[in-house]
C-alpha cells in the first residue's frame, strides 16, 4: 500500500534556529515529488517540484532535496512568516491522483 | 491572489438545503479536482476532470455530485448533507499532465447545521 509519512507533525523554532521537515513514501513507480505551503483558512501553496534523486530547488529561505524514499526541506534562517502547513505529495503513475502527507506545522516564534 | 477563485468564502446551511460550491480558473487548465479538508489534516481527493470528463471519483458520497459545464468551471452541487461533512472545499486545476502541478483556490469553508 502506497504510504507517505511526514515528521515531525509539528515544530516550534526561534526565528534564525535552521532545522529541516522531512517526508518519506513508500509508493510504487514513483516520478517525483511536490512540496506545498498552506497558511490557515488558505488553499496549499505550490513550492516546489523535484523529479529525480538527487534533485535539489531553492527558494528564498527553503531548500528541497530529494533521494529515492525521502525528501527534505531545509529552512535556512526562518522568519515568523515562514509559519505555516508544509505538505508533501509524490508523484507517482496515479492517473491524476494526488495524495498529501498528513504535514508539518511549523511555528517560528521572534 | 490565487488564479482559482472558488465562491463563496463561507457557506452555512442546513441539512435539507441544496447548495452549489462554485470554481473559476483562467489558466487554460484542462483538469479540475475538488478535495476536501477537515481540521488539522490533508486534503483528501474528492473528484478529478479530465478534459470536462468525470475521470475519478473517490467513492464520494451521492449527496456531493460534482459537474463541470467547460473547462473553466466547476461546481459541486450539495443536496442532505450531515454535519460532519462540514470542511474546507477546496477546488484545483492543472494542465493535466502527470507532472503539473496543482495550483489551489482559497476554499470554501462548509458548517453544516
Amino acid at each position: 500500500e502506497d504510504q507517505v509519512t511526514q515528521s515531525p507533525e509539528a515544530l516550534r523554532l526561534q526565528e534564525g534556529e535552521s532545522s529541516s521537515l522531512n517526508c518519506s513514501y513508500t509508493v510504487s513507480g514513483l516520478r517525483g515529488l511536490f512540496w506545498y505551503r498552506q497558511d490557515p483558512g488558505k488553499g496549499p501553496e505550490f513550492l516546489f517540484t523535484l523529479y529525480s534523486a538527487g534533485e535539489e530547488k531553492e527558494k528564498e529561505r527553503l531548500k528541497a532535496t530529494l533521494t529515492k524514499k525521502e525528501s527534505f526541506l531545509h529552512i535556512t534562517a526562518p522568519k515568523p512568516e515562514d509559519s505555516a502547513t508544509y505538505l508533501c505529495a509524490p508523484l507517482y503513475n496515479q492517473g491524476g491522483k494526488l495524495i498529501f502527507g498528513q504535514g508539518t506545522e511549523l511555528s517560528v516564534k521572534p | 491572489d490565487t488564479e482559482v477563485t472558488q465562491t463563496p468564502k463561507h457557506l452555512v446551511m442546513g441539512m435539507t438545503n441544496k447548495k452549489s460550491l462554485k470554481c473559476e480558473q483562467h489558466m487554460g487548465h484542462r483538469a479540475m479536482y475538488w478535495y476536501k479538508q477537515k481540521a488539522k489534516k490533508p486534503p483528501e481527493l474528492m473528484f478529478v476532470y479530465s478534459y470536462e470528463k468525470l475521470s475519478i471519483n473517490e467513492s464520494v458520497p451521492s449527496r456531493f455530485s460534482p459537474e463541470c459545464p467547460n473547462s473553466s468551471l466547476l461546481n459541486l452541487h450539495l443536496h442532505a448533507l450531515q454535519p460532519e461533512d462540514s470542511a474546507l472545499y477546496l477546488c484545483a486545476s492543472s494542465q493535466g499532465d502527470w507532472y503539473s502541478p496543482l495550483h489551489f483556490g482559497n476554499g470554501t469553508r462548509l458548517t453544516v447545521t
